[in-house]
């Protein structure tokens, strides 16, 4: 079974620029979430979808954007890039969750570099 | 969910079980514990997780204490190959698919 795959693997972008990544679910899972990770702040959560629909947001600013297909690949956006954006962005994708369980499978990321 | 604290990093000898501890004090009735690991540079990784019964699979084991304050994570034979950053994770079944990692415990296993 395919893991978690996400594209492009690396990006390099200038400030004020906008990117999207790409995220493709493990087949049969329906729940996509997005982490950003950076040294300073470690893993943080951005958001999450399911059934196109977004469940669950962190706390970023309105630059930071996703959405959910039909296929429940997801894709998140950033615009107006600030230097501060550059990170590993992590997708994970889950079964929708039965009684306490939550295991989540997560891609390699996409580490994003804002010159 | 509640908070947990870690230990920033600890050591173990290949061969040796690693047990790292994980405080949670303010763990309320509804709250699983559940921990990751993120071997560098590549996503983090499911290995466990507990309501309140110890828990045993092929990577490790859980043991959560009577009171439910804190747990240690084992894993029986480090090998080299479990150096990591290890998350432990405390939240409700019910407060949806984000997960706080928090810092984590960077384990390093020597040869």
């Amino acid at each position: 079974k395919a893991g978690v795959t996400q594209t492009p693997r690396y990006l390099i972008k200038t400030r004020g620029q906008q990117v999207t990544l790409s995220c493709s679910p493990i087949s049969g899972h329906r729940s996509v979430s997005w982490y950003q990770q950076t040294p300073g702040q470690g893993l943080q959560f951005l958001f999450e979808y399911f059934s196109e629909t977004q469940r669950n947001k962190g706390n970023f600013p309105g630059r930071f954007s996703g959405r959910q297909f039909s296929n429940s690949r997801s894709e998140m956006n950033v615009s107006t890039l600030e230097l501060g954006d550059s990170a590993l962005y992590l997708c994970a994708s889950s079964l929708p969750g039965t009684s306490g369980y939550n295991e989540q499978f997560f891609g390699p990321g996409t580490r994003l570099t804002v010159l | 969910d509640a908070k947990t604290t870690q230990p920033t990093s600890m050591d173990c000898a290949e061969g040796r079980a690693a047990n790292l501890p994980c405080n949670h004090s303010t763990i309320s009735g509804n709250e699983y514990v559940y921990w990751y690991r993120q071997i560098h540079s590549q996503g983090p990784q499911y290995i466990i997780h507990g309501l309140k019964n110890n828990e045993t699979n092929e990577m490790a084991s859980l043991i959560i204490t009577e009171d439910r304050k804190s747990s240690t994570l084992i894993l029986p034979h480090a090998t080299l190959r479990d150096t990591a950053v290890y998350y432990c994770i405390v939240r409700s079944s019910n407060s949806g698919y984000a997960l706080n990692f928090g810092k984590g415990t960077s384990l390093l296993v020597t040869p």
